[in-house]
């Protein structure tokens, strides 16, 4: 078993929706990290949080240590917003481990 | 800037050949990474390395060894590739916490196909 699951694992969305991507982690952490992966592309780096939430533009990452959660959000989602969005969890500070992604694929 | 840079980007090469893919940052981090993202976009990570202590993961065969000629490179050899060694290698880079750690910076990945 993976130690970090994410939901869904693809998702279609007009666009306009608001997106909520969901991850769940079975494995003390010291951060969670969510990504972005564009079709054929790198891997970019969204948000680096260990409690709470953080906004980004449209973006808002929020995380619940207790119940071993995070959500990612996208208001007012756009074509461009189309990647994949990988969770990750460092469990210490040079470890990772990762989702399995989640496809979002927004529609004009 | 390009803060961690890996090329070739796309590599095609033929069974049994030996390859190596070169990876390196500008951010002066400490702990370097390869990962393997495989054709389900599943990202595993392959070493971690920092100039003290290099982390290998127990799956990844012998024939994949990592070189660090200094802090600012991590380079990664592939000898006698196969088939199943088809993916998408990703190289990062952040400043290593044992308590708190820091973001981790992406290479653009490494396509590469044996045929």
């Amino acid at each position: 078993k993976n130690e970090v699951e994410q939901s869904p694992q693809n998702l279609t969305a007009q666009e306009g929706e608001f997106i909520t991507i969901n991850c769940s982690y079975s494995v003390g952490i010291s951060a969670l990290h969510w990504l972005q992966q564009h079709p054929g592309g790198g891997i970019v780096s969204l948000f680096m949080l260990s409690s709470g939430k953080k906004k980004h533009g449209r973006l808002i990452a929020t995380i619940n240590i207790q119940e071993k959660h995070s959500s990612l959000h996208i208001t007012a989602s756009h074509p461009r917003d189309s990647a994949v969005y990988i969770c990750a969890v460092s469990p210490t500070g040079n470890q990772f481990y990762f989702g399995t992604g989640t496809s979002l694929t927004v529609i004009p | 800037d390009t803060a961690v840079s890996q090329t070739p980007k796309y590599l095609v090469t033929q069974m049994g050949n030996d390859k190596s893919i070169k990876c390196e940052q500008n951010l002066g981090h400490d702990t370097m990474y390869w990962y393997k993202q495989d054709s389900k976009k599943f990202l595993k990570i392959m070493f971690s390395y920092n100039n003290k202590e290099l982390i290998i993961n127990e799956t990844v065969p012998n024939r994949f060894s990592p070189k660090s000629p200094d802090k600012a490179h991590l380079n990664l050899h592939i000898n006698s590739l196969e088939l199943g060694d088809s993916a998408v290698y990703f190289c990062a880079s952040s400043l290593r916490g044992s308590v708190a750690p820091t973001e981790a910076f992406f290479g653009q990945g490494t396509r590469l196909t044996v045929v």
